[in-house]
Formats: structure tokens, C-alpha cells, sequence
């Protein structure tokens, strides 16, 4: 069955530096997401993309966050100098119809 | 005003019975669809159930069913035969409006508890 694949699946990583979460939607989806899921919290809206451009982004999705589609199967997130509040679980998530939303695994991000 | 309610943050069940885990929304969009995901303890999120805003039926897939209660805004999910593998997070989520890029909103959760 196709899935979301997100790499990595932890990371760790010191403040002030940058991360890219890495994702592989379903392959003939075209909505992309990303979510995060800070520990014991609910699941936050970060972004949204179509069409190789943000169609939505939430307050959090300042100007240290980006996404890219670099090729025709990646879906990158970039966090550009992290903080110790972006520890979380990011989730990337497809969607090819309104009645689906498919979610990877997730990648749980660490800042120390 | 909270767009997803999940008024319990924690629920028990004994093994083989049904389970209802509550959910009411706030929209006043015509068409929005809701959705319920399991998040086990290994983290990740699994899509159990979608409900459509104009679905004439309650969707059911499985032991899992909806029930779709539209005037009173509620969307409770209700697990049959409980089993102990279905002790996890479970998250109720609204999309709203008609694009099928928007995003999903989600509740706080309710933890299930499966007991033998």
C-alpha cells in the first residue's frame, strides 16, 4: 500500500543550526502538508502546498521555515537556525481527494 | 472558540467491548469533512475514518464506525470488539470548505486504554 516516507526519523541537532526534514508523498498525490506535534500537544498546521507553491501557512510558519518540491518526488522542510521550542514531531502528510490525509511517520526533531 | 472538542483525555475499555470517544466541531462552513486518526505510542499517524459533511450514511471502515450526528455537531468514533492493540492517542480532525487542499485542525486527543 503507498505511503508518506519521512526521513529522518530522529534528529538531533544544535541550536542555531539548520535542518531539513525530508519527506516522499504518495506518488500521485498533490497536496502536500507539513504539521508538527510538540510532546504531549496537539497536532499543529504548519503549511500547505500545490502546484509547486505555499497555498496556506499558519502563524508559526515564520521566515526562519521553508518548504521546497526540489524534484518530483521530495517534499522538504527547512528550519533555518532552530530554536529549543522547535523540538516537536513534524509530520508530513498527502492528499489526493477531500475524503483522505495520509501522514508519514514523522520525524522527531530534537534542538539542544 | 475551540474549532475540535474531545472532551475526554482519557478513556478506558475492556477487551472485546465497543468503545465511543467523543467529538464535537465548530464550523459554518456547509462543507467540511471530519476525520479520525490513531496515534499509537511508536508516534506516527494512522488514517482511520473520514466523514463527509453531505454523506448521507455514517462511514464505517471496519471496527471503526462514525457516528455522524450533523445538528448537534458531533462525530464520535466508536470502536467495536475492542483489542488491545487499540490502546493509542486518538485525534478527531475538521477540514473545512470545499478545497481539497485545506488544512485539517485537529482536538487535543483521548487516550484509549484497552484493559484484559
Amino acid at each position: 500500500e503507498p505511503e508518506v516516507t519521512q526521513t529522518p526519523s530522529h534528529q538531533v541537532t544544535q541550536m542555531g543550526q539548520e535542518v531539513i526534514l525530508r519527506c516522499v508523498p504518495i506518488s500521485n498525490h498533490l497536496y502536500f502538508y507539513w504539521y508538527r506535534q510538540i510532546l504531549g500537544q496537539k497536532v499543529e498546521f504548519l503549511v500547505s502546498f500545490y502546484n509547486n507553491e505555499i497555498s496556506e501557512k499558519s502563524e508559526i510558519f515564520d521566515d526562519q521555515f521553508s518548504v521546497e518540491r526540489p524534484d518530483g518526488s521530495n517534499f522538504t522542510l527547512k528550519i533555518r537556525s532552530t530554536k529549543l521550542e522547535d523540538s516537536a514531531m513534524y509530520f508530513c502528510a498527502s492528499t489526493l481527494t477531500r475524503r483522505e490525509a495520509f501522514f508519514g511517520q514523522g520525524t522527531r526533531l530534537t534542538v539542544v | 472558540a475551540q474549532k475540535i472538542t474531545q472532551t475526554q483525555p482519557g478513556m478506558f475499555v475492556q477487551e472485546k467491548e465497543a468503545v465511543t470517544l467523543d467529538c464535537t466541531y465548530d464550523t459554518s462552513d456547509q462543507s467540511y469533512g471530519l476525520f479520525w486518526y490513531k496515534q499509537p505510542s511508536s508516534g506516527e499517524m494512522i488514517f482511520l475514518i473520514y466523514q463527509g459533511s453531505y454523506d448521507e450514511q455514517n462511514a464505517t471502515e471496519g471496527r471503526y464506525s462514525l457516528n455522524f450526528q450533523k445538528a448537534r455537531k458531533s462525530a464520535n468514533l466508536v470502536i467495536s470488539a475492542s483489542q488491545l492493540g487499540d490502546s493509542a492517542m486518538y485525534f478527531c480532525a475538521m477540514r473545512e470548505g470545499l478545497r481539497t487542499g485545506n488544512k485539517l485542525v485537529f482536538g487535543a486527543g483521548t487516550i484509549l486504554r484497552v484493559k484484559s
